[in-house]
């Protein structure tokens, strides 16, 4: 079967860094992706990796390692509007994306 | 560019009656749109995927003569939610992708359904 795997809660300090995993099993590969979302609204993309490696965007960056099936989201400066879900998703070989659960991030003062 | 637009972005109905949720891409032309739903605390839940001018393709277990999926153009699509029980209330989602960049999809804002 098809499986993504991440954690389901997360706590960290404003100001600080974290760092979300996420483990994948999949019929094939053909990208990943991560979205942030808010509680009541919808998922907004993040980040799009398909090649192994570090992409990074501001204070997000993602990385991913095909041979491991796994990638992380890294959020520096972490400020209190991060406070969000953050989904994983990787599209397979038919190209159907497929979610994780979310990673639920909690920003402390 | 790539903007999703959703309407109504929140509803109320009555068990028994029908509601008919609208997902236009307002900047690009949607070969592919999908539509999802979402239960608190969960994960988005893929419900059908529709092409233009074809018949939507159906998740198992979503019934296909009780969320009515329509895409008659490249910018809109439709899912009505039909004769609707209190436990179809959730978060309906929908996204669309353009043509030649199907690995990508633009998120709609998303409409709350509530079902009494």
């Amino acid at each position: 079967g098809q499986n993504i795997d991440q954690p389901t809660e997360m706590t960290a300090t404003e100001g600080a860094i974290v760092q979300i995993n996420c483990t994948y099993q999949t019929s094939g590969f053909n990208g990943l992706f991560w979205y942030q979302q808010h509680a009541g609204e919808a998922p907004t993309f993040l980040s799009y990796n398909v090649l192994d490696g570090l992409e990074e965007k501001g204070r997000f960056s993602s990385f991913l390692s095909r041979s491991k099936g796994y990638s992380y989201l890294l959020l520096k400066e972490l400020q209190m509007k991060d406070s969000a879900s953050y989904l994983c998703a990787v599209t397979d070989s038919n190209y159907q994306l497929i979610w994780g659960a979310g990673t639920k991030l909690i920003i402390k003062p | 560019g790539a903007v999703v637009s959703q309407h109504p972005s929140w509803v109320i109905c009555k068990s028994g009656t029908s509601v008919k949720i609208e997902c236009r891409s307002l900047d690009f032309q949607a070969t592919t749109m999908f539509w999802y739903r979402q239960f608190p605390k969960q994960s988005l839940m893929l419900m059908a995927t529709s092409n233009e001018g074809s018949k939507a393709t159906y998740e198992q277990g979503v019934e296909k003569d009780k969320f009515l999926i329509n895409h008659a153009s490249l910018t809109l699509s439709t899912l009505t939610v039909t004769s609707a029980h209190p436990e179809d209330s959730s978060f309906y989602i929908c996204s669309a992708s353009q043509a030649g960049a199907d690995y990508e999809q633009y998120f709609g804002p998303g409409t709350r359904l509530t079902v009494t």
